[in-house]
This record gives C-alpha cells, sequence and structure tokens, in this order.
C-alpha cells in the first residue's frame, strides 16, 4: 500500500535560517506531489505541485521554493525564513489524472520567532 | 476565478445531534469536482467523498449524507447522530477539470461534546 512520510513533525527556526522539509512517498510510481500550507484561521493554501522529476510549479510569489529530486521526494525549501512562513506544512500526493483522491502526509507545524 | 466558501467558522454539537456542514462555491467552469475531507486533531487530512458537477444525487454514506445542488452551488455535509470521534475540521475543495489545484475552503470546526 502507498504511504506518504513527511518530516520533521515540528520545527521552531529563527528569522533569518534555512528551511528544508522534506516528504517521501511510498509504494507508487510517479505521483504528483503537492506543498500545502494551513495558516492559523486560514484554509489550505496550494504553494508548489509537481508533475514529474524537476518539473515545478508555483502557485504564488513567495519565500520559499520546492524541488523534486527523485520521483517519489518532494522538498520545501528557503534560504531565509520570515516571520509570515510561520504555518502548518502539508505534503499530499495522487496518482495523475486517473484518481481524483489526494492523499496527505502528518504535517509539519513550522514556528518562526 | 474559483472559490470556495465555509461561513461557518465553529460549530459546537451535543453527541447525537445532527450537524450540517455549508460550503459554498464558485466558478464558471462546467466541469469541475468537489470534495470533502476531515482533518482530526492529527492534523493529516482524510478523504472523505468526491463529486464531480454532472453527479448531483445525493450520497450517504453510514453517518455521512451530502447534498449537491448547482442551482445554489452549494455542496453540504451532514452528519447524523454525531459522536464526539466527528470533531475535527472539515474542508470543503473544489478542482477545476484538467487542473491540478485544488482550491480549499476555510475549514469548519467541529466541537462534539459528550
Amino acid at each position: 500500500s502507498q504511504t506518504i512520510h513527511q518530516w520533521p513533525a515540528t520545527l521552531v527556526q529563527p528569522v533569518g535560517s534555512p528551511l528544508s522539509l522534506e516528504c517521501t512517498v511510498e509504494g507508487t510510481s510517479n505521483p504528483n506531489l503537492y506543498w500545502y500550507r494551513q495558516a492559523a484561521g486560514r484554509g489550505l493554501q496550494l504553494l508548489f505541485y509537481s508533475v514529474g522529476i524537476g518539473q515545478i510549479s508555483s502557485e504564488v510569489p513567495q519565500n520559499l521554493s520546492a524541488s523534486r529530486p527523485q520521483d517519489r521526494q518532494f522538498i520545501l525549501s528557503s534560504k531565509k525564513l520570515l516571520l509570515s512562513d510561520s504555518g502548518f506544512y502539508l505534503c499530499a500526493w495522487r496518482i495523475g489524472a486517473t484518481n481524483e483522491k489526494l492523499f496527505f502526509g502528518s504535517g509539519t507545524q513550522l514556528s518562526v520567532l | 476565478a474559483q472559490k470556495v466558501t465555509q461561513a461557518q467558522t465553529e460549530i459546537s454539537v451535543v453527541e447525537k445531534e445532527d450537524v450540517t456542514l455549508d460550503c459554498v462555491y464558485e466558478t464558471r467552469d462546467t466541469t469541475y469536482y468537489l470534495f470533502w475531507y476531515k482533518q482530526p486533531p492529527s492534523g493529516e487530512l482524510v478523504f472523505l467523498i468526491r463529486r464531480n458537477s454532472f453527479d448531483e444525487q445525493n450520497e450517504i454514506s453510514g453517518r455521512y449524507s451530502w447534498n449537491f445542488q448547482k442551482s445554489t452551488s452549494s455542496f453540504n455535509f451532514t452528519i447524523t447522530a454525531s459522536q464526539v470521534v466527528d470533531s475535527a475540521v472539515y474542508f470543503c475543495a473544489l478542482r477545476i477539470y484538467n487542473t491540478d489545484k485544488l482550491i480549499f475552503g476555510t475549514g469548519t470546526r467541529l466541537q462534539v461534546f459528550p
């Protein structure tokens, strides 16, 4: 069966420090991968999605970037964190257009201080 | 532009009460999909249901039921005989056909008290 791993679960970082959140999917190949952010009191905002290795689409201009170095690995990064980057980050995947279900990881709570 | 509105920020009910979570969406596209997800305290979103824009049949799954009405652009979710385990944040979402973007509402926090 397919599983999605996301780590770390919680992270406290100072303003200006770098960020790297990792997400990996097991039990499937060539998934569509997504990074969402859930700010306090708000819905889920799509940040990036990827349909294949090295292919990244950005939904909103921001201080973050994403990379997909391997088929089942999706990384969210920042060179210098801002206070506004605080939030709950969720990685998700689905299989192309044939499967409508989006499966989410357990999330990372990021606090930038 | 597409948009999903969940006007109810928080709902509190007592166990065994029925509760309806509202969802109103906006889109000019004729082919789209609507979803409901549950986010328990653990944080992970759990898929509940998907409906496509051509299927307006209401659906029932155990204590859960969904009412899709294109005339009012609504996709409401009802929990019958609520239980404490139903306590969670529930998200409604919209995806336009042939796009990869899932547009979420702001969620409704449901608290079921014993």
